[in-house]
């Protein structure tokens, strides 16, 4: 089955400094990635969909310039926090589309900003 | 606007039987998933249904009602390890999931 490798698992930064996820399609060609960001005790929320060659789509009230996303190749994207203050911690979950319907979550990263 | 309600938690007992609903509103509908989530772990696919009907698989079975905007999600012969947040997910015309909050699902022995 389809496969995504999310890197790293959980991750420990410095207030004002910045933080590199990858997401990675193993075995296939993820055309659009997304990413989500997870609070304790709550449901995904979609931060921005992310298409290769091309400008990710945030959703509204996400912080494009905080939040860089990159995307250049079909097996590729990443997401970086950048700043990163302790109201950034949270999890964080890439998720990429295989087929018209099919998605794939990565394992997902917790980010904690000390 | 695109919704999608579920039960916040639920309690079962061990190798009991437990349905959790999910209701959805959305702009065009393409599916609808089921997804597990462990405590600090990412969702792992369960199940997808884009036709009326139930969908058996092992312990697990999904039914869809598309007329009724309704689906559930069926877990048979419950096991500690199936103790999760079972997140409902429907896509919509743009191929877009609409997340549900999930439903904390509590097995007691």
């Amino acid at each position: 089955g389809a496969v995504v490798s999310q890197h790293p698992s959980w991750v420990i930064c410095k207030s004002g400094t910045s933080v590199k996820i990858e997401c990675r399609s193993l075995d296939f060609q993820a055309t659009t990635m997304f990413w989500y960001r997870q609070f304790p005790k709550q449901s995904l929320m979609l931060m921005a969909t992310s298409n290769e060659g091309s400008k990710a789509t945030y959703e509204q009230g996400v912080e494009k310039d905080k939040f860089l996303i990159n995307h250049a190749s079909l097996t590729l994207s990443t997401l970086t926090v950048t700043s990163a203050h302790p109201e950034d911690s949270s999890f964080y979950i890439c998720s990429a589309r295989e087929q018209d319907y099919g998605y794939t979550f990565g394992s997902g990263t917790r980010l904690t900003v000390v | 606007g695109q919704n999608i309600d579920q039960p916040t938690e639920m309690t079962a007992t061990e190798g009991a039987i437990v349905q959790i609903n999910c209701t959805y509103q959305t702009s065009g509908f393409n599916g609808l998933f089921w997804y597990q989530q462990h405590a600090g772990e990412a969702p792992t696919f369960l199940s997808y249904n884009v036709l009326d009907g139930l969908e058996e698989k092992g312990r697990f079975s999904s039914f869809l009602s598309r007329s009724k905007g309704y689906s559930y999600l069926l877990l048979k012969e419950l096991q500690m390890k199936d103790s999760a947040s079972y997140l409902c997910a429907a896509l919509d015309s743009n191929y877009q999931l609409i997340w549900g909050a999930g439903t904390k699902l509590i097995i007691k022995p």
